[in-house]
């Protein structure tokens, strides 16, 4: 499974829009990009997941150029509530053998008022 | 309400003892996977499933056995044989081949 690169800790402002970028140089050409966010003691919650271009839900989107070595999850106008660990991965897309992920030790964004 | 549940929040035990963490899902998921967390550290996976009745070990697995007799159901037994067990434990389960996986609440365990 590929590995991923990202920033230990982020610092932000309410309002901001906040950009994490992941680096993953070896990712397959089956492997899929998800972000997930994870709060104190709780447990990871699924984001967004994207293969290649833009995808954009309700809470994020997500860019991925084309030579899909980096990704970026683009928070728009974040909140305190925000405040939390986000993590990339990559990993064996549909039709894989497995769906095992492998989970770093993510971005810490610390969102301030 | 749908969704994946994991007893006890808390779990307190002796050194030398074994203990059992429980993790049901109604959300009808074929996967299911147990993660390890210490402080200021990602997850690391433990154990997963893909089908009942069979598993895989993850990359931290000695120490710890599973067992999936149900669809719903994947518990987790922590033995004696893991050196450092205190952490926190979270139980997942996803449609099969996907990375959507949804969390339990997780099962604080502190050997004393």
């Amino acid at each position: 499974l590929a590995k991923t690169t990202q920033p230990i800790s982020m610092d932000s402002y309410e309002g901001q829009e906040v950009n994490i970028t992941c680096s993953h140089n070896n990712i397959a050409t089956n492997d899929y990009i998800t972000w997930y966010q994870q709060f104190p003691s709780q447990g990871p919650r699924f984001i967004i997941q994207g293969y290649k271009t833009k995808v954009t839900n309700e809470v994020a989107s997500l860019f991925i150029p084309a030579d899909r070595k980096s990704s970026t999850l683009s928070l728009p106008r974040v909140s305190l509530s925000d405040t939390a660990v986000y993590y990339c991965l990559v990993g064996d897309g549909y039709g894989g053998a497995t769906n095992k992920l492998i989970f770093g030790t993510g971005t810490l964004l610390a969102v301030q008022p | 309400d749908g969704g994946i549940t994991q007893s006890p929040k808390y779990l307190f035990r002796k050194e030398g003892q074994n203990v059992t963490l429980s993790c049901e899902q109604n959300l009808n998921h074929d996967a299911m996977y147990w993660y390890r967390q210490d402080p200021g550290q990602g997850l690391r996976l433990i154990y997963y499933s893909q089908i009942v009745n069979d598993f895989q070990k993850g990359d931290i697995a000695e120490g710890y056995s599973v067992s999936r007799e149900k669809k719903e159901s994947f518990p987790l037994t922590v033995t004696s044989a893991q050196k450092n067990p205190t952490a926190f434990y979270l139980c997942a389960s996803s449609i099969a081949k996907t990375h959507e996986q949804f969390f339990g609440p997780g099962t604080r365990l502190t050997v004393l």
